[in-house]
């Protein structure tokens, strides 16, 4: 597609749920990005994928989160046992090459009820 | 660790009115710099962004922005708002090294709202 798709855009969970966020980036980007914004702040890096290699992950806030992107394409995030400080709008970005900016999705703005 | 810091978490102003947005940021390496926009329930986009080169740079819909090494601020400009600009603005800076991936780094982001 021409943009970065981001599924669901909007998801309630309650407390202890299992979510699952898709990132369908631009095709043939290779640098896939994740990241966090709370309520009132800036995007935090959350993972970084080239290709299919996750090269870092020190931006996932715990064991509960983690990411894949098997295929080096369409990307996951999955979060494991929600909980209310969870909630946050998660955004993914790709490039072309990595540095020289990125585009981003519209988000997922994950509430835990 | 890079930080940045946006001056400024709100700013209004008046339609036809000049604005700048400031921003410094931490760091002692070369650096990237980006400005982004984001319009309510939107993701981010990119305004413009510095590499190297010119220290002022143009980015999309007549927004400039000048980059200072020695006072490490990049400060974002318009002469002339419109209503349409009303959005949250974000400063963010990336490291060119090969260890970092180019992830950026966000300041907290500063809302400009435009009043007829």
């Amino acid at each position: 597609g021409a943009g970065v798709s981001q599924s669901p855009r909007y998801k309630v969970a309650k407390r202890g749920q299992d979510v699952a966020l898709r990132c369908d980036p631009i095709s043939g980007h290779v640098s896939l990005f994740w990241y966090q914004q709370a309520l009132g702040q800036g995007p935090e890096f959350l993972t970084y994928f080239q290709n299919e290699a996750q090269l870092d992950k020190s931006g996932l806030p715990s064991d509960r989160f983690f990411a894949e992107r098997p295929e080096g394409s369409v990307s996951t995030l999955k979060i494991q046992r929600t909980q209310q400080e969870d909630s946050a709008v998660y955004l993914c970005a790709s490039s072309l090459r990595t540095g020289y900016g990125y585009t981003f999705g519209s988000g997922t703005r994950l509430t835990v009820v | 660790a890079q930080s940045v810091t946006q001056l400024d978490s709100q700013v209004p102003v008046f339609e036809e009115a000049p604005v700048e947005l400031r921003c410094n940021y931490s760091s002692s390496v070369s650096v990237y710099l980006f400005w982004y926009v984001q319009y309510p329930n939107q993701g981010l986009q990119l305004l413009l962004k510095y590499l190297s080169g010119s220290t002022l740079v143009k980015g999309i819909n007549g927004f400039e922005a000048e980059f200072n090494k020695s006072q490490t601020s990049f400060h974002l400009r318009k002469p002339s708002v419109h209503i349409s600009d009303t959005a949250e603005y974000f400063c963010a800076v990336s490291d060119p090294g090969g260890t970092s991936y180019g992830k950026l780094t966000f300041g907290q982001g500063t809302i400009l709202t435009v009043h007829p």
